[in-house]
């Protein structure tokens, strides 16, 4: 069955340092998103892609976070200036575009920690 | 606005024991879709189950069964016969027609003990 990876695993890096998430969505959808969950707490929406363009934002998503979807298949997250609390796992997801009601499927998560 | 309320922040059973998790929601929109994911103790999400809201029929999967209510804005799930791979955190989600999204609610961890 296809599956949305997401590497690496786990990033650790300096407060302040930009970092990169990649995502290899499952290849015939179109809707991408990325998600993330601070440790034992719930999943926030961050950002929604379609059509090589932002669709909705959360107000999480701030001038510090971009996306881009540099080829067919990659769809990554970036953060130019990390900080403390942007430590949290993120989750990657895709769904294809046979409606709204069609889920989300998730990839297995990057854990970032800032140090 | 949105909101997905999940009350039952854990619940412990004993293998074979019924559970039923709750999920409460609130939606201005009349379309709207409520989803499930598990969430195991090596931290992916997966999908479970999806439900539109003009679909009010009660649906069973093996062991899950979910129980959706419009009129309490109820979409509770319940795993019948619980067993220790059923540990996980369960979220319950909502989404609506023309905003992508998914809203979380904040989980109940459901531990089975043997």
């Amino acid at each position: 069955e296809p599956e949305v990876t997401q590497t690496p695993s786990h990033q650790v890096t300096q407060m302040g340092q930009e970092v990169i998430l990649r995502c290899v969505p499952i290849s015939n959808h179109l809707y991408f998103y990325w998600y993330r969950q601070i440790l034992g707490q719930k999943v926030e929406f961050l950002v929604s892609f379609y059509n090589n363009e932002i669709s909705e934002k959360s107000e999480i998503f701030d001038d510090q976070f971009s996306v881009e979807r540099p080829d067919g298949s990659n769809f990554t997250l970036k953060i130019r200036s990390t900080k403390l609390e942007d430590s949290a796992m993120y989750f990657c997801a895709s769904r294809n575009d046979h409606g709204a009601n069609q889920p989300q499927h998730f990839g297995d998560g990057t854990r970032l920690s800032i140090l | 606005a949105q909101k997905v309320t999940q009350a039952q922040t854990e619940i412990s059973v004993v293998e074979k024991e019924d559970v039923t998790l709750d999920c409460v929601y609130e939606t201005r929109d009349t379309t709207y879709y409520l989803f499930w994911y598990k969430q195991p103790p090596s931290g992916e999400l997966v999908f479970l189950i999806r439900r539109n809201s003009f679909d009010e029929q009660n649906e069973i999967s093996g062991r899950y069964s979910w129980n959706f209510q419009k009129s309490t804005s109820s979409f509770n799930f319940t795993i019948t016969a619980s067993q220790v791979v059923d540990s996980a955190v369960y979220f319950c989600a909502l989404s609506e027609v023309g905003i992508q999204k998914l809203v979380f609610g904040t989980g109940t961890r459901l531990l089975v003990s043997p």
